[in-house]
């Protein structure tokens, strides 16, 4: 079962725009929700995280929303760069430490 | 620092044979994992551990099998290849706790013909 949907699939940003990127999860279980970043050929890396016990974390242009009654959160990019292209996780992690990742956005931002 | 190691990076396997895929941290983390990742595909855990002599089943487990003897190495084995098992496969380690960050490995390509 997939326990995180993430969507949407591809995402298409002009350089300066914002990139949003949405998730939703089923494990009520899970109280940590990272991002992960990937390039090609390379294997996933954090890139920022939440807990559910904050609405809004910020770190540079990059912020995650948590709405916790929804059971969903969303990652921001404010003023993407070309650099940012990527594919991005969300994810959820419990007590028992099982990471669980959404489907994947492939970002591509355009000079 | 070496981080996760997997390897081999690259592997073509015919139909039914069998094969090891190696992952190793020196990071001493006690939570491990192995994903698939299918192309345009996320993350599919195949199995996990949360400590030497601990294993439990992910979303796709049918197919693999794993062992953990030491808190470093986590293989992943599989048994008579199809090519449903095409994929690239990354092994992550983790420390568990508040906070936590998982640590990837570069992924093994394996291609199943």
């Amino acid at each position: 079962q997939q326990q995180v949907k993430q969507s949407p699939q591809s995402l298409i940003v002009q350089k300066g725009g914002i990139s949003i990127i949405n998730c939703a999860y089923e494990n009520t279980a899970f109280d940590y929700f990272p991002w992960y970043q990937q390039f090609p050929g390379k294997g996933p890396a954090l890139l920022i995280a939440i807990r559910p016990d904050v609405s809004e974390k910020k770190e540079g242009r990059f912020t995650i929303s948590f709405n916790k009654s929804a059971k969903q959160f969303s990652l921001h990019i404010m003023d993407s760069q070309p650099g940012d292209s990527a594919t991005y996780f969300c994810a959820g992690t419990g007590g028992a430490q099982k990471l669980v990742f959404g489907q994947g956005t492939r970002l591509t931002i355009n000079p | 620092n070496a981080g996760v190691t997997q390897t081999p990076k690259f592997r073509i396997l015919k139909i039914g044979q069998s094969m090891t895929l190696q992952c190793a941290q020196d990071m001493n983390h006690n939570y491990m994992y192995w994903y698939r990742q299918d192309p345009g595909m996320g993350l599919k855990l195949i199995y996990y551990s949360v400590g030497a002599g601990i294993t439990d089943k992910g979303e796709v487990p049918n197919g693999y099998n794993v062992s953990r003897s030491t808190t470093e190495d986590f293989p992943l084995r599989l048994e008579l290849a199809a090519p449903s098992q095409t994929s690239v496969y990354f092994c992550a380690s983790m420390t568990g706790g508040p906070n936590t960050e998982a640590f990837f490995g570069q992924g093994t390509r394996l291609t199943v013909v």
